[in-house]
């Protein structure tokens, strides 16, 4: 699986955009970019994954650059309740030997402030 | 209604004791997994089963040992407790693969097992 770069953290303003980078830079054309994202004391909880195109859900929306070797998570109205741990994980599709696995990295400590 | 359970939610045993944490998902997905969150805060994973066959092993002591009843079930037994043990467990499962299709990976977690080696 290909290794992703996070900044260890970051705080973001309750009601605005947390706009969260990854690098991934030795990404390969089967690996899909994953996040997901750890609230204290908690079970990590998916967020998005992305192939090569944009993608947006009710929780966020995953910006993966033209040549794949980056992406931004952007929750676009951050709450108190999104203050978490956020992995950022590049990994092969489930036709790879590696079964699909998930490598959990240190992943970015997002702080939402008041 | 919980998609992924755990039990018990927190474990607290004396070093060389024998242990099992349960696990169980009521999402009918076809892949499971073990994974281990130290005091550091790392999730390693350890272990995945697919349809109930062993997929994923990964550098684990044989002291650890899942077993995989059927599809819904992942239980982890540990033999001979160490204190480097002590960590929360955390089950998962996802579509993944097998008779689904589905090639990408959302993992859905249970709440964890806290397991504290004395």
């Amino acid at each position: 699986d290909a290794k992703t770069t996070q900044p260890t953290s970051m705080d973001c303003a309750e009601g605005r955009a947390a706009n969260l980078p990854c690098n991934h830079s030795t990404i390969s054309g089967n690996e899909y970019v994953y996040w997901y994202r750890q609230i204290h004391s908690q079970g990590p909880q998916y967020i998005i994954h992305g192939l090569k195109n944009n993608e947006t859900n009710e929780m966020a929306s995953l910006i993966i650059t033209e040549d794949r070797k980056s992406s931004t998570l952007i929750l676009p109205h951050a709450t108190l309740r999104d203050t978490a741990v956020y992995y950022c994980i590049a990994a092969a599709n489930a036709g790879g030997t590696s079964y699909g696995k998930l490598t959990f990295g240190q992943g970015t400590i997002l702080t939402v402030h008041p | 209604d919980t998609a992924v359970s755990q039990t018990p939610k927190y474990l607290v045993t004396q070093m060389g004791n024998d242990k099992s944490i349960k696990c169980e998902q009521n999402l009918g997905h076809d892949t499971m997994y073990w994974y281990k969150q130290d005091s550091k805060k790392f999730l390693k994973i350890m272990f995945s089963y697919n349809n109930k066959e062993l997929i994923i092993n990964e550098t684990v002591p044989n002291r650890f040992s899942p077993k995989s009843p059927d599809k819904a079930h992942l239980n982890l037994h540990i033999n001979s407790l160490e204190l480097g043990d002590s960590a929360v467990y955390f089950c998962a499962s996802s579509p993944i693969g097998g008779w689904s299709g589905v090639l990408y990976n959302e993992q859905f977690f249970g709440p964890g097992t806290r397991l504290t080696v004395l």
